[in-house]
């Protein structure tokens, strides 16, 4: 069965780096676009980036741009979202699920908690 | 950017009654519109996608309508654990990809 598996979340500092990984399995990961998708607490949810099946293709939303990174290794089976100079305002629920932007995303990982905060 | 519009906020429903929920796109989608459910502490669930075609495992009681700007999901009779907070989102001219604010179903 499809399993996704985030790690690296914590508690940071405001302009520190974190690094999100996200571990996939039960699929062949590296045929499958990938995004992450986050919700801060209380909020809804916003979609922070995608990459295609091979890494080729890459995007970030407004409000991550310049600071986010997404990025993958298929020899790995693993989904990263570099996070560099974060905000108090990504303080969210980091999500990884499966698919491309061209479509619906069926499969969610249970999602990894980033504080920022002094 | 494509805006998402959902309405209402809050829904206050009786359990086992009918529950119609909206979403409305600022411009047209085609059919490219999905469904999610979350419950408290819990992932995004898909239920719905291409507008209206149900996701695996899911009850035939929840469906979705529309297309183009106007999009409906309705649960024809609502069960206790359908009480949630439902969200659409667009992936039909992207990026960025879109959802809206959020509907909670919640008990009258």
């Amino acid at each position: 069965q499809v399993q996704l598996v985030e790690s690296g979340g914590g508690v940071v500092q405001p302009g520190r780096s974190l690094r999100l990984s996200c571990a996939a399995s039960g699929f062949s990961f590296s045929n499958n676009g990938m995004q992450w998708v986050r919700q801060a607490p209380g909020k809804g949810l916003e979609w922070v980036a995608v990459i295609s099946y091979d890494g080729s293709n890459k995007y970030h939303a407004d409000s991550v741009k310049g600071r986010f990174t997404i990025s993958r290794d298929n020899s790995k089976n693993t989904l990263y979202l570099q996070m560099n100079s974060l905000r108090v305002e990504d303080t969210a629920v980091y999500y990884c699920a499966k698919g491309g932007g061209e479509m619906a995303l069926e499969y969610w990982g249970q999602g990894t908690l980033v504080t920022v905060s002094s | 950017e494509i805006v998402m519009t959902q309405s209402p906020a809050t829904l206050s429903v009786s359990p086992g009654e009918r529950a119609t929920l909206s979403c409305r796109a600022s411009r047209s989608l085609s059919s490219d519109l999905a469904w999610y459910q979350q419950k408290p502490g819990q992932a995004p669930r898909l239920l719905i996608y291409g507008a209206s075609t149900r996701a695996t495992g899911i009850p035939a009681r929840f469906s979705g309508s529309g297309s183009g700007t106007e999009f409906t999901l309705t649960i024809s009779s609502l069960q206790s654990e359908d009480f949630a907070v439902y969200y659409c989102q667009q992936y039909n001219d992207w990026p960025p990809l879109t959802f809206g604010g959020g509907t909670k179903v919640e008990i009258k």
